[in-house]
C-alpha cells in the first residue's frame, strides 16, 4: 500500500527565513495531495489541497510543489513568521487503494 | 469551531479499564475516520466508515479497539482493556466524499492510561 515519508521531523528557522518540508510517496496512482497545519492544542486545519494536474500551487505565504515523476510533494514557507510555528502534515489519497495516508508530521518552530 | 465534535477532551484511565470516546461528524458527511496521534508514529488510522459501514478496521488495532457508527451523526471508539501504551490523542475526522475531499478534524481526545 501507499507509504508516505515526511522530512524533516523537526525544523527550526529564524523569522523571515524560508522553511521547506518534503513528502515522498510510493503509489504512482495517487491523485490528491493535502497539507494540514496543526497549531498547539488545536485540530488539524487544511492548508492546501493539490490535484495531480498542477505542479505549482501558491497560497498565502507559501508554495506547494508537486513532482509526480519523483513522487515528491513539498511545502515551502516563504518568509516564515512566528505564527507559522505548528505541526505540518502531508496527506496522499486516491491511489491504488482508497486509503488516505498521512506523513508523520514536521514540527516547525519559527524564532523571532 | 472545528465542525467535528469530540468528547471528552481529556480522559484518564487506569490500566485494564474500558473507555469510550465519542464523535459527532459534520452534518451531511458520509465518511468518518478515527486516528491515533502520537509524536513518534504520527497519525495512525484506526477505523474508517463510509455511510455508516465499516470499511477499514485498523489491522494491528483490531484486538482491543472497536469503533461503531450506529447512526450517521454519532460514532464511538471503545478501547478495552486499556494499556499504558494507548496513551495518545485520538482524532475523529469526517468528509463528504473520501479521497478527493479534505478531512474536517475534531480537537481530539487526549487519553492518559496510568
Amino acid at each position: 500500500g501507499e507509504q508516505v515519508e515526511q522530512r524533516p521531523p523537526h525544523l527550526s528557522v529564524r523569522e523571515g527565513d524560508s522553511a521547506v518540508i518534503t513528502c515522498t510517496y510510493t503509489d504512482p496512482n495517487s491523485y490528491y495531495f493535502f497539507w494540514y497545519k496543526q497549531e498547539p492544542g488545536a485540530s488539524l486545519q487544511l492548508l492546501m489541497k493539490v490535484f495531480s494536474s498542477t505542479e505549482i500551487n501558491e497560497g498565502q505565504g507559501f508554495t506547494v510543489l508537486l513532482n509526480k515523476k519523483d513522487k515528491r510533494l513539498s511545502l515551502n514557507l516563504t518568509a516564515a513568521h512566528p505564527g507559522d510555528s505548528a505541526a505540518y502534515f502531508c496527506a496522499v489519497s486516491g491511489g491504488g487503494n482508497y486509503k488516505y495516508v498521512f506523513g508523520a508530521g514536521t514540527r516547525l518552530k519559527v524564532i523571532a | 469551531d472545528a465542525g467535528v465534535t469530540q468528547t471528552p477532551r481529556h480522559e484518564v484511565a487506569e490500566k485494564g479499564q474500558t473507555i469510550i470516546l465519542k464523535c459527532e461528524p459534520v452534518s451531511g458527511h458520509n465518511d468518518l475516520f478515527w486516528y491515533r496521534q502520537t509524536k513518534i508514529q504520527g497519525l495512525e488510522l484506526l477505523s474508517y466508515f463510509r455511510s455508516k459501514s465499516l470499511m477499514e478496521d485498523g489491522g494491528a488495532f483490531k484486538d482491543r479497539f472497536k469503533a461503531e457508527m450506529l447512526n450517521s451523526s454519532f460514532s464511538t471508539l471503545k478501547i478495552q482493556p486499556t494499556e499504558p501504551k494507548d496513551s495518545a490523542v485520538y482524532l475523529c475526522a469526517s468528509s463528504r466524499q473520501f479521497s478527493n475531499e479534505r478531512l474536517f478534524f475534531g480537537h481530539g481526545t487526549k487519553l492518559s492510561v496510568l
